[in-house]
């Protein structure tokens, strides 16, 4: 069983700080992966994507991926109380179509 | 506008009915999918389809089926061989990236089922 694993939280980070979330996979040859936010009672929407080993940045959103450690990342910088949601991390099984959801990380942001 | 419709918002079901939830796209996507989602949990893939009238199992397929006549539509059937179906069943569509790239899924708005 492939599996994607986020600490569930909840994360509590004061408004201008740095939120940082961490997710690992288990899956050697997946080769997609995708940062989402879902607020309470809402579907996912997508943040982040990122296929290559490094950083990806997209204004306050860095992703970052090491795939040797099976690691990926997204950090937020300039927290705001918008962002507050639950962050899941998504991998796609072996270059496939399935795709595996973290169970995410819950993010409050203190004004 | 593009996207992808589920209906109905909230469903409510009694023992023993089958229950069919619908998803509609027009993104012109090949592959759909069918998570499942209980409270302060991550999604569960029910089912997937990569092209028409071809899908496969996901991880929770018991008591669950689909089809895929149509690429715009993948409904999903809850039956009452599922005994704890009461979730937030969301649809998503994705299209091929380059390769062994996937592209990001884009999700409708959700199904509340509700077992009364």
């Amino acid at each position: 069983q492939k599996e994607v694993e986020q600490n569930s939280g909840p994360l509590s980070v004061p408004e201008g700080a740095i939120a940082s979330l961490n997710c690992t996979y288990s899956d050697r040859g997946s080769q997609s992966f995708f940062w989402y936010r879902q607020y309470s009672g809402k579907s996912p929407e997508l943040i982040m994507s990122i296929y290559s080993n490094g950083d990806k940045e997209d204004g306050r959103f860095t992703a970052q991926l090491n795939k040797a450690s099976q690691y990926v990342s997204l950090l937020i910088r300039d927290s705001q109380p918008s962002d507050s949601a639950t962050y899941l991390c998504a991998v796609n099984e072996g270059g496939g179509f399935k795709t595996i959801f973290g169970a995410g990380t819950r993010l409050f942001v203190k004004a | 506008d593009g996207g992808i419709t589920q209906s109905p918002k909230y469903l409510f079901r009694k023992e023993g009915q089958n229950v069919t939830l619908s998803c509609e796209q027009n993104l012109n996507h090949d592959a759909m999918y069918w998570y499942r989602q209980d409270p302060g949990q991550g999604l569960r893939l029910i089912y997937y389809s990569q092209i028409v009238n071809d899908f496969q199992k996901g991880d929770i397929a018991e008591g669950y089926s689909v089809s895929r006549e149509k690429k715009e539509s993948f409904p999903l059937t809850v039956t009452s061989a599922q005994k704890n179906p009461t979730a937030f069943y969301l649809c998503a569509s994705s299209t091929p990236g380059r390769s062994k790239e996937s592209t990001e899924a884009f999700f409708g708005q959700g199904t509340r089922l509700t077992v009364v």
